[in-house]
């Protein structure tokens, strides 16, 4: 596509549910990732994938959080037993590999756990 | 790994003020240097970079200098507007690496 689409853009769980956030990345883009940006705060680096490399999970903050990609493609991000705390902007961005290109960026699926 | 520091916000400007929002940052070896722009209700957009020493990146009236010697790469524009009322995030990126360091970014509000 034409951009990094991501969906949905808005969710609200009740705490204790399972939650999972898509992200379409740029046809061709090699490298994907997911970010965290809680309320007023900067960006928190959850995980990347590149190509079919096995994925960098060091920014997962528990292991409640995982996430898929197949191949070049569709990325899920996934959160089991969400907790409050979850509560977040999570923002994913695609690449043509090295990360001095930049990113494009989605427009974020806001997460709000009640 | 890498860290990036920017200016706390919000900065609060009138319109066609002078900007200024700081950034440094720490990395080994010769970082790629960012900023995002976030604009209200949007996804983060690439705004300039700078990939060498004393490299100037420029977008829409903003300018940044990569500054090696003092690691730093801060964000200008001569005169802003309302419509740059936005969050602005530096970042770092390296050729043998892949994710970006962003700072907590700066929250610019420009009142007419």
């Amino acid at each position: 596509g034409a951009g990094v689409s991501q969906s949905p853009s808005n969710k609200v769980t009740e705490k204790g549910k399972d939650v999972e956030l898509r992200c379409d990345p740029i046809s061709g883009h090699t490298a994907l990732y997911w970010y965290r940006q809680r309320l007023g705060q900067g960006l928190e680096f959850l995980i990347y994938f590149q190509g079919n490399s096995a994925p960098d999970k060091s920014g997962l903050p528990s292991d409640r959080f995982s996430a898929e990609r197949t191949g070049e493609s569709v990325s899920t991000l996934t959160i089991q037993r969400t907790q409050q705390e979850d509560s977040a902007v999570y923002l994913c961005a695609s690449s043509l590999g090295q990360g001095s290109n930049g990113y494009t960026f989605g427009s974020g699926t806001r997460l709000t756990v009640v | 790994g890498d860290s990036v520091t920017q200016m706390e916000g919000p900065v609060t400007l009138s319109e066609e003020a002078f900007l200024t929002i700081n950034c440094t940052y720490t990395a080994t070896g010769y970082p790629s240097l960012f900023w995002y722009v976030q604009y209200p209700g949007e996804g983060l957009q690439l705004l300039l970079k700078a990939t060498k020493a004393d490299d100037k990146g420029s977008n829409k009236g903003f300018e940044a200098t990569y500054r090696k010697e003092t690691t730093s790469f801060h964000l200008e524009k001569g005169s802003v507007q309302v419509s740059d009322s936005a969050v602005y995030f530096c970042g770092t990126g390296h050729n043998a690496g892949n994710m970006l360091t962003f700072g907590g970014g700066t929250r610019l509000m420009v009142k007419p």
